[in-house]
């Protein structure tokens, strides 16, 4: 079946840096991918849509310059979170869907735990 | 606008009883509905989806699903529960558009033996 792998699964690191994480469709052709943002027992928040070749689309209140997307290829995003602070420690997931078929579901990575010191 | 439902933040079953984990949707036009589950630490798997047709619809692990438009109900189903099914379950809605997801609040189901 359809595989999305995301990269690091965890990430600790000092306030200030900045961290990517990288999302791969690692068997069909993503023009569109995902990424959430997931709190301690609550729902994913949906933070932006990363479109193939062109920017991505934020959701009302995420902050572009501060997550920064980049879609560079029909198999890999990326999600920059920078200069990272302890308030952006969470749960971030990314998701993607084969556009190959019709009505195929969305596929998700198993998330990045960031924690910021 | 779309949107989802899930009214119970828990579900608590004794393994080997059925087990139902409710959704409700709210959409304009045809409804694209999805059940997902997460193991803690882990992304979401997806279980089941409806789309068009049988109001019943199978998925994995022997969960089913039954789409009742009256009701504007998409619940989740398995005949005989299984400790291993103890996780967060999460009801999604699909915007025919934009193709993002709107995702119900989440439903922790623990099974207990």
């Amino acid at each position: 079946g359809a595989v999305v792998s995301q990269h690091p699964s965890r990430v600790i690191c000092k306030s200030g840096t900045s961290v990517k994480i990288e999302c791969r469709s690692l068997d069909f052709q993503a023009t569109t991918m995902f990424w959430y943002r997931q709190f301690p027992k609550q729902s994913l928040m949906l933070m932006a849509t990363s479109n193939e070749g062109s920017k991505a689309t934020y959701e009302q209140g995420v902050e572009k310059d501060k997550f920064l997307i980049n879609h560079a290829s029909l198999t890999l995003s990326t999600l920059t979170v920078t200069s990272a602070h302890p308030e952006d420690s969470s749960f971030y997931i990314c998701s993607a869907r084969d556009y190959s078929g019709a009505d195929q579901p969305q596929h998700f990575g198993d998330g990045t735990r960031l924690s910021i010191l | 606008a779309q949107s989802v439902a899930q009214p119970e933040d828990q579900v608590n079953v004794a393994e080997g009883n059925p087990l139902t984990v409710k959704c409700t949707y709210s959409v304009s036009g045809n409804p694209y509905l999805f059940w997902y589950v997460q193991y803690p630490n882990r992304g979401l798997q997806f279980l089941l989806k409806y789309i068009t047709g049988d109001n019943l619809v199978k998925g994995s692990y022997g969960f089913e699903a039954e789409f009742n438009k009256s009701q504007t109900s998409f619940h989740l189903k398995k005949p005989s529960a299984l400790v291993s099914d103890s996780a967060l379950y999460f009801c999604a809605v699909r915007d025919g558009t934009l193709g993002r997801l709107y995702f119900g609040r989440g439903t922790q189901l623990t099974v207990w033996p």
